[in-house]
């Protein structure tokens, strides 16, 4: 599996946007970034997810760069509910067998959000 | 909506005592997976289902891990004997179909396992 490099952690004051990175030197051509993220005691949950081009949700934005080798997920109003772990994750789309539809969390970063 | 629902919440058990987990997928979703989270960790994988054949068990450890999925829709995963070091949160997944380039796999809230 393609493996993603993140901070450990980051912190951020409320109301103010948040840029989290993510580097994936090794991104193959059928390698869609996906953005998964975990409140506190709960399980994870889908944020956002890209291919080449930039995204935006009602969640977040995802800017791609244009050599794929690293995408920065953004909360443009980051809230105290925004405090989590954040995963990106890089999933093969094409893959089959075992590696058909699998997630490979790594360890994210911490998003501390203050008031 | 319904989630995905799985009990207990919380398990404490003893070094070799047994334990089940129970997992309920969201209606008409044919993938369901079992992940372990231990703490400070990212989830890792255990085994995926298709409906009712194992896609992967590569990380499943088969000699007291066993999981079954009835009728493609339930599933236990249950641990005999259990170690210390099974002590983690056992997380739920599925999704409609695991392939393609959107596959969001929604998680339920995970059981809480303490191994004494």
């Amino acid at each position: 599996d393609a493996k993603t490099t993140q901070p450990n952690s980051m912190e951020s004051n409320e109301e103010e946007p948040v840029h989290l990175p993510c580097n994936h030197s090794t991104i193959s051509g059928t390698d869609y970034i996906h953005w998964y993220r975990q409140l506190p005691s709960q399980g994870p949950e889908y944020v956002i997810h890209g291919l080449t081009s930039n995204v935006n949700n009602r969640m977040a934005s995802l800017a791609i760069a244009e050599d794929r080798k690293s995408s920065t997920l953004i909360l443009h109003r980051a809230t105290l509910r925004d405090a989590a772990v954040y995963y990106c994750i890089l999933r093969d789309a094409l893959a089959g067998g075992t590696s058909y539809g699998k997630l490979t969390f790594g360890q994210g970063t911490i998003l501390t959000v203050h008031p | 909506e319904a989630g995905v629902a799985q009990s207990p919440r919380y398990k404490i058990i003893e070094k070799r005592q047994s334990v089940a987990f129970w997992c309920n997928p969201i209606s008409g979703h044919a993938t369901l997976y079992w992940y372990q989270q231990i703490l400070g960790q990212g989830p890792k994988l255990l085994i995926q289902f298709q409906n009712n054949g194992v896609v992967d068990d590569s990380q499943l450890p088969k000699d007291r891990f066993s999981a079954e999925r009835l009728k493609g829709v339930d599933s236990t995963l249950k641990i005999q004997p259990a170690k210390l070091e099974d002590s983690a949160v056992y997380l739920c997944a599925s999704s409609l179909e695991p392939g393609g380039a959107y596959n969001e796999q929604f998680f339920g809230p995970g059981t809480r396992l303490t191994v004494l």
